[in-house]
C-alpha cells in the first residue's frame, strides 16, 4: 500500500491555466507538506498543515493555495501557471514527536511542465 | 536563521570503498540533523537521524553519520559503498524549538555515484 501517494505523477499544461495536484496519506499522520524541487534538486518548503489548520506558509506567490479537507489530504491549487512554476512538488506528511524518529515520509513527486 | 550546506555536488567512488558525503550545518538550538536519500524519480527516503545521544548514529542500508558539534558537521559515511548506492543525498536541518512551527531546511543535495 503507498503511504503517501500523489495524483498525476506528470502534468504538462499550458501558461495562464489553473490545476491541481492531490496528495493522500494513509499513515494517520497529523502533518502534511508540500515541498518544491526546481531544476536543480533544491528543496523548498511551501506549505504545512497540522489537523487541517495552516502552520507554514512561506513566501510563496498567492497564485498557490492549499487546501486540507482532513487530515489525510493536502491538495495544492494553482492558479494562473507560469513558466517558473515547472518543477517537482513533493507530498510529506509526519506524525508528532514520531517525526523526531521516523522523520518525514515523502510521496513519489508530481513532475509539473509548463508550456 | 538554520542552513545546511552541502559543499560538494557531487561524489564518485569505486564499489567497495568507503564513502562520505558531507555536511555543515548552522542552528540557534539544539540541532535535530538528518539525511535522506532520493532515487530516480521517488521521493525522498529518510535515512537517520541524530537527536541527542551518541555522535555517531547508525541508520539503513548500512549508513552511518557522525555528528561533530565544534565543526558543526553531520557526514554521512559507509564502510563499502554498492552501485546501488548511486542516488541524490540530502541533509537537513529541523529546528529544536517545541513551539510546532517547526521545518526542515534541507540541504542542495549532493549527487553519489558509485562506480563498479
Amino acid at each position: 500500500d503507498t503511504a503517501v501517494s500523489q495524483t498525476p505523477k506528470y502534468l504538462v499544461t499550458q501558461m495562464g491555466n489553473d490545476k491541481s495536484i492531490k496528495c493522500e496519506q494513509n499513515l494517520g499522520h497529523d502533518t502534511m507538506y508540500w515541498y518544491k524541487q526546481d531544476s536543480k534538486k533544491f528543496l523548498k518548503i511551501m506549505f504545512s498543515y497540522n489537523n487541517k489548520e495552516l502552520i507554514i506558509n512561506e513566501t510563496v506567490p498567492n497564485r498557490f493555495s492549499p487546501k486540507s479537507p482532513d487530515k489525510a489530504h493536502l491538495n495544492l491549487h494553482i492558479n494562473s501557471l507560469e513558466l517558473g512554476d515547472s518543477a517537482v512538488y513533493f507530498c510529506a506528511s509526519s506524525h508528532g514527536w514520531t517525526e523526531l524518529k521516523y522523520g518525514y515520509t515523502f510521496g513519489s513527486g508530481t513532475r509539473l511542465t509548463v508550456v | 536563521a538554520q542552513s545546511v550546506a552541502q559543499p560538494e555536488d557531487q561524489v564518485n567512488v569505486a564499489e567497495g570503498n568507503p564513502l562520505t558525503v558531507k555536511c555543515t550545518y548552522s542552528v540557534s538550538g539544539n540541532p535535530y540533523l538528518f539525511w535522506y536519500v532520493q532515487y530516480p524519480n521517488r521521493g525522498l527516503q529518510f535515512l537517520l537521524k541524530y537527536i541527542t545521544g551518541d555522535n555517531l548514529v547508525k541508520g539503513s542500508y548500512g549508513f552511518e553519520a557522525e555528528f561533530n558539534k565544534s565543526q558543526t558537521s553531520f557526514h554521512l559515511k559507509k564502510p563499502s559503498a554498492l552501485v546501488s548506492d548511486s542516488a541524490l543525498y540530502f541533509c537537513a536541518v529541523r529546528d529544536g524549538s517545541t513551539s510546532g512551527t517547526y521545518k526542515y531546511i534541507f540541504g542542495t543535495g549532493t549527487r553519489l555515484k558509485v562506480l563498479a
